[in-house]
């Protein structure tokens, strides 16, 4: 089937550290590749996305590039902030498909 | 454009008591999706519609719930005999074009806890 595996949270980091947060995928298809956040009491926010193999994604400083050799798409910032503090969320969709499947969620606290 | 509207914000109910949850989804989207988010873990699907047409359906959808979209608008979700099992956050979604170029717009949820 198609799932999201991501890496255990929670993350804690100082402003201004390097972040990456990993994600890999299997899909029984070609899938679209998506990172959402979630700050506290609200819904899901597209972050970035990537559709195809070598794009990379980005938003907000944050980057992601989709590996298919690696069935990868890591999400990374070069210098956190404490606003950055959310739950992000790894999430694959297969080409031609409406349902998107969501890893288990990555809790991220930035400390100032 | 307000986005993806759920009301209530949050439930609170008693065991065996029936809930309904309304989403409005933006106004020019036509697919609406339902989720539902368990502490700790990602979303999950339930179901969702191309504009009234209900057109698929998780098996996490027991009986107890059903989803309407009359005239290819808002959204209910209701279930029936509550269980403490079903407390949990249910996510809304809508988009318009292809999902796997543009993803879903989410609204704030409706958690709901059942005691």
């Amino acid at each position: 089937g198609n799932s999201v595996t991501q890496m255990e949270g929670p993350v804690t980091l100082s402003e201004e550290a390097f972040l990456t947060i990993n994600c890999t995928y299997t899909a029984t298809g070609y899938p679209s590749l998506f990172w959402y956040v979630q700050y506290p009491g609200e819904g899901l926010q597209l972050l970035l996305k990537a559709t195809k193999a070598d794009d990379k994604g980005s938003n907000k400083g944050f980057e992601a590039t989709y590996r298919k050799e690696t069935t990868s798409f890591h999400l990374e910032k070069g210098s956190v902030q404490v606003s950055d503090s959310a739950v992000y969320f790894c999430a694959l969709v297969l080409q031609g498909a409406q349902k998107l499947v969501f890893g288990q969620g990555t809790r991220l606290t930035i400390n100032p | 454009d307000t986005g993806v509207s759920q009301n209530p914000r949050h439930k609170i109910t008693k065991r065996g008591q029936n809930v309904t949850f309304r989403c409005d989804p933006i106004s020019e989207h036509n697919r609406l999706y339902w989720y539902r988010q368990t502490l700790g873990q990602g979303p999950e699907f339930l179901t969702y519609f191309q504009n009234e047409a209900q057109l698929e359906k998780s098996r996490l959808l027991s009986d107890r719930f059903s989803a309407e979209r009359p005239k290819g608008s808002f959204s209910t979700l209701e279930i029936q005999r509550t269980e403490q099992g079903d407390s949990a956050m249910y996510l809304c979604a809508s988009s318009l074009g292809r999902t796997d170029l543009y993803g879903y717009t989410f609204g704030s949820g409706t958690r709901l806890t059942v005691v």
